[in-house]
């Protein structure tokens, strides 16, 4: 079964400084896709980034990138100049595809906390 | 650009009432999902749907169902609520393509069960 682990509860991180929110990932699939979501203190979820496993470069959004190792399975996203809105919970998932569904598996997230 | 719609925002039930979460999304998406997420948790696939007039179960289905008569409605159903049901409520839709499966979120429901 696909399985997705985020190891940190929480981050701390300075303004305007880098930092990387780890995730790994299981699976049999040679084909599968990885997402990285924020949920703000308001609730809401917001997707941020894909990764597609056959895709030869990391995917960047913005300021948003994931550092994909693929033999290593990880799917680290990276936030650069860290501002105080990217406070909130960041929670991995990956796409869980068969003849008859499509779904996104998710880790336990990862609380990020910008400090001035 | 009204996207994933769910009703109500908040709700507070007693046990063993039942209730109707609202999901519509206007964005024509075959793909819709409900979860759940309890505090400090991540996501929880309740049920799915593939298409008007196809459900299936997800990870934690019981004491929830669900139907599909149109591709815009997902609704989801709690008969006899339980304090267990006590959670944020998620609905998300995608139009499943064969390389990416992006999935758009409403705002939830926060449902109290007491």
């Amino acid at each position: 079964a696909q399985k997705i682990t985020q190891t940190q509860p929480g981050m701390f991180v300075q303004e305007k400084e880098a930092v990387t929110l780890d995730c790994t990932y299981d699976t049999s699939d040679p084909s599968y896709g990885l997402f990285w979501y924020k949920q703000p203190s308001s609730g809401e979820m917001i997707f941020l980034i894909y990764q597609g496993s056959y895709d030869q470069q990391n995917a960047t959004e913005g300021r948003y990138s994931l550092n994909f190792q693929k033999a290593r399975k990880s799917a680290n996203l990276v936030i650069s100049a860290s501002q105080l809105g990217d406070s909130a919970m960041y929670f991995c998932a990956m796409r869980e595809r068969t003849y008859n569904t499509d779904k996104l598996i998710f880790g336990t997230g990862t609380r990020l906390q910008v400090f001035p | 650009n009204a996207g994933v719609t769910q009703t109500p925002k908040f709700r507070i039930l007693k046990i063993g009432q039942s209730m109707t979460l609202q999901c519509t999304q206007d964005m024509n998406h075959n793909y819709m999902y409900w979860y759940r997420q309890d505090p400090g948790m991540g996501l929880k696939l309740i049920y799915y749907s593939v298409g008007a007039g196809i459900t299936d179960k997800g990870e934690v289905p019981n004491g929830y169902n669900v139907s599909r008569s149109t591709t815009e409605d997902f609704p989801l159903r709690l008969e006899l609520a339980a304090p267990s049901q006590t959670s944020v409520y998620f609905c998300a839709s995608t139009r499943a393509l064969r390389d990416k499966n992006i999935q758009y979120f409403g705002a939830g429901t926060r449902l109290s069960v007491l």
